[in-house]
């Protein structure tokens, strides 16, 4: 099983549409999670970690799956601009350092 | 504007004409590290720095060296590109090795011909 896998898409949705993309992790013994967002081309950006309880930032809702070892993020409401890739990172800490794991992203694609 | 830098942004080479890609963070970050990114196979690390002369190998170092004798910069060193290097590279920096958030620096295209 690889570390972090996800759904590589594209997932073609269009504006207003809500889409949710899920991440599966092998290492049972990960401490934290984060969706980051890239842009074509460009440097991936944190979008919004994961907690153990669930949490939303507006439009985005990030929820964690210990038992089953998967994360998910749900986008309500769809806009052009957030057509990106979003990868799953996933943090297996070992004594007192963390060592992050980049799944290869899932490619949204919103269109008007 | 608390940043990653890196330069250049794009570079076509040669085979086996050595090159070094500059990496400076003015976070006080501790921890720096490299990686590479391609289709399909996602980012990759290359080479990670906990402190100044402190370096160790990540995923995929064959080909690279890195050096830090400044905190601020992590320059990334291909003392003879082959074509198999052709790729996207990111600098990222966080504040220690403990530190989950990490920033990246907006990258570096490379063509190796």
């Amino acid at each position: 099983r690889k570390e972090v896998e996800q759904d590589p898409g594209p997932f073609n949705v269009p504006e207003g549409a809500t889409v949710a993309f899920n991440c599966t992790y092998s290492n049972s013994a990960s401490q934290s999670f984060f969706w980051y967002r890239q842009d074509c081309r460009k440097e991936p950006k944190l979008l919004m970690s994961v907690y153990s309880s669930g949490n939303e930032d507006g439009r985005f809702t990030a929820q964690l799956n210990r038992a089953s070892q998967y994360i998910s993020l749900l986008i309500r409401d769809s806009k052009l601009s957030d057509s990106a890739t979003y990868l799953c990172v996933v943090n297996g800490r070992g004594s007192g350092y963390s060592t992050l794991t980049f799944g290869k992203g899932t490619m949204l694609l919103v269109s008007p | 504007e608390a940043q990653v830098t890196q330069n250049p942004r794009y570079l076509i080479t040669v085979t086996g004409k050595k090159l070094t890609v500059t990496c400076s963070q003015n976070m006080n970050h501790e921890y720096m590290s490299w990686y590479r990114q391609d289709p399909g196979l996602g980012l990759r690390q290359i080479y990670y720095s906990m402190n100044v002369e402190v370096t160790d190998k990540g995923d995929v170092p064959e080909g690279y060296k890195v050096s830090r004798k400044e905190k601020r910069n992590f320059p990334l060193i291909l003392e003879s590109p082959s074509p198999n290097q052709t790729s996207l590279y990111f600098c990222a920096s966080r504040v220690n090795r403990a530190e989950e958030t990490q920033y990246f620096g907006p990258g570096t295209r490379l063509l190796v011909l």
